[in-house]
Formats: C-alpha cells, sequence, structure tokens
C-alpha cells in the first residue's frame, strides 16, 4: 500500500535556526497537505500544494512541492517557541479514494529558548 | 476546529467492557473519520463514512465500530475485542470537493483501568 515517510521523527532547535522537514511518498501524489499538533492539541490545517514544483510561504513558513509530486519539504526560518508541535504531511490514498489520506509519521519540532 | 465536537475529554475503560467515543459536527461535511493515534506513530484510520448510512474501514478496523445515521454524528465504539484500546482517539470531517483539508476535533483520551 501506499507509504508516507517523514524525516526526521525528531528535531531540536535552539531559537533561531532553521528548520526542515521531509515528506516522501511511495506514490505520485495529486496534491499534498501540511498540518501542524501542538503539543496536547489536535492536528491543524496548514496548506495544501497541487502542482508540480509548486512554492507557497506563510511568513516564516515555505512549503515545496517536488517536481515529481512524490516528496515535500517544510521549512521554517529563524524557528520561534510558537513553532513547537508535531508536523504531519499527508497525501491522497492511491488506491483512488478522494476522500482518504495517508499521514506521515510526523516530525516532532522542540525549541530551546 | 470549533465546528467538531468529541466527548468526553478522557475515558476509562474497564476490562471486557465496550465504550463509545461521541463525535459531532455542525460543519455540514458529508465525509467523518476516526483516527487512532499512539506516540511517535502518527495518524492511522480507523473508520471513515463519505455519506449518511455508509461507512468504510480504514487501516486498523478490528475491535473497533461505527455507526452513521446522522450526517452531524459518527461515534465510535471500542470494543472488548480491542487488547490495546490506550490512544488518543481524533475525529475528523472534510467537506465536498476535491481536495478539500481534514478538520479535526480535540480528541479524546482513552486509557485502561
Amino acid at each position: 500500500g501506499q507509504q508516507v515517510m517523514q524525516i526526521p521523527q525528531y528535531q531540536h532547535v535552539q531559537e533561531g535556526e532553521d528548520f526542515t522537514t521531509y515528506c516522501n511518498s511511495s506514490t505520485t501524489l495529486s496534491n499534498i497537505q501540511w498540518y501542524k499538533q501542538r503539543p496536547g492539541g489536535h492536528p491543524v490545517f496548514l496548506i495544501q500544494l497541487v502542482k508540480s514544483g509548486e512554492v507557497k510561504k506563510q511568513k516564516r513558513l515555505t512549503f515545496q512541492f517536488g517536481e515529481a509530486k512524490k516528496n515535500s519539504s517544510l521549512h521554517i526560518t529563524a524557528t520561534q517557541t510558537t513553532d513547537v508541535g508535531t508536523y504531519f504531511c499527508a497525501g491522497p490514498d492511491s488506491g483512488g479514494s478522494n476522500y482518504k489520506l495517508t499521514f506521515g509519521k510526523g516530525t516532532l519540532l522542540t525549541v530551546n529558548p | 476546529d470549533g465546528g467538531i465536537t468529541q466527548s468526553p475529554k478522557y475515558l476509562f475503560r474497564k476490562e471486557g467492557q465496550n465504550v463509545t467515543l461521541s463525535c459531532e459536527q455542525n460543519l455540514n461535511h458529508d465525509a467523518m473519520y476516526w483516527y487512532r493515534q499512539d506516540p511517535g506513530q502518527g495518524l492511522r484510520l480507523i473508520y471513515y463514512s463519505q455519506i449518511v448510512n455508509d461507512f468504510q474501514k480504514g487501516d486498523i478496523a478490528e475491535g473497533y465500530s461505527v455507526s452513521r445515521e446522522k450526517k452531524e454524528s459518527f461515534p465510535l465504539t471500542v470494543t472488548s475485542a480491542q487488547k490495546n484500546p490506550t490512544a488518543f482517539y481524533l475525529c475528523a470531517s472534510r467537506g465536498k470537493g476535491i481536495n478539500q483539508p481534514q478538520h479535526f476535533g480535540d480528541g479524546t483520551r482513552l486509557s485502561i483501568l
């Protein structure tokens, strides 16, 4: 079945350092979504990428979708303590259901102030 | 997300007992989902429903059951057949249309007594 892998599993940074998490799918994706889950909270949708090579920015966050639409990355510039949480990528099920998402295991980011 | 209500927030189950987790949404979404989250395991799909009176098994449906009698409600029953039910359970919903994001409730934390 479809697999979505994320690396690294954990990342600890000093406040002000940059952070990147990578997402790789075993199949070509029609789109990829990113979610953030704060400690003790629930996942919250951040963004969706649809086009090959697409780059989108949200303030200090930069999201990229690979040319082959099988990989994606999230880069945070100058991390802040408010960035702490687990970042998940998710792609539609390769079985054809537009309703199912396969989530990566997530990258837990901790920030030392 | 304010439109999805999960209850209770914490639940304790005795051995051999079935328990039901509630999920209600007022977003008028057709699709609803149940995920299980264990530390370091990401989100694993238990069941999902695209429309009232219809639902499909996800990746880890064994030991769980659901019903979808109303559009706004999608309760999950954790049966005694689920031998390791301790986890964080998240309900989500999604609107119509291609590539719509999922919106999550605050979750229910289930523990064994």
